[in-house]
């Protein structure tokens, strides 16, 4: 069965306490993983695809790495404001459908 | 710039009753979704589609129909509202890349 597990459920970090945060998945086929950011009371946005093993993406604090069974989102030097909960999610499959993760809510304090 | 919009924000319905929740996009995508969101749980495909005329059933489907007359619209109907319909509803659209655009959700009790 395809599936996308995220770790860890939640995890609080000091202003600039670097961190990782992890998205194992099962899907035969991976067609791309994806992470997104999820506010409060909003929907996620999009924040990086990936679509085969050594990729690398960056924006501003964040990296975000794929191999054949597990992404992580590489937080740098964390701000307050980064704060949120990160989505995974992976298309491949049978379906052809995205598959999202449960979500690492993320609190940053300064 | 609107992008995906939903409504309403917020609603309480009575079990039984029905209700259709309204999701538009002004990018000129051909594919659209709803997404069911509960505490603890991945986002969960109720209905998507491809563009306008034709839609399909998600993981999620039993108790919820959608239309789909024209690009811009896909509202999410709920016949005989159930407790286990509470949830916060999320409707997304793509070009195609599976990069997709959400809306900022509805909220939905039924008591």
């Amino acid at each position: 069965e395809d599936q996308v597990t995220q770790s860890p459920e939640a995890l609080r970090l000091q202003e600039g306490e670097s961190s990782s945060l992890n998205c194992s998945y099962t899907v035969s086929g991976l067609r791309g993983l994806f992470w997104y950011r999820q506010d409060p009371g909003k929907g996620p946005e999009f924040l990086f695809t990936l679509y085969s093993a050594g990729e690398e993406k960056e924006k501003e604090r964040l990296k975000a790495t794929l191999t054949k069974k597990e992404s992580f989102l590489h937080i740098t030097a964390p701000k307050p404001e980064d704060s949120a909960t990160y989505l995974c999610a992976v298309n491949g499959g049978a379906t052809n459908k995205l598959i999202f993760g449960t979500g690492t809510l993320l609190a940053v304090q300064p | 710039n609107a992008g995906v919009t939903q409504t309403p924000k917020f609603r309480i319905l009575k079990i039984g009753q029905s209700m259709t929740l309204q999701c538009a996009q002004d990018m000129n995508h051909n594919y659209m979704y709803w997404y069911r969101q509960d505490p603890g749980m991945g986002l969960k495909l109720i209905y998507y589609s491809v563009g306008a005329g034709i839609t399909d059933k998600g993981e999620v489907p039993n108790g919820y129909n959608v239309s789909r007359s024209t690009t811009e619209d896909f509202p999410l109907r709920l016949e005989l509202a159930a407790p286990s319909q509470t949830s916060v509803y999320f409707c997304a659209s793509s070009g195609g890349s599976e990069k997709l655009f959400f809306g900022s959700g509805t909220q939905l009790s039924v008591l």
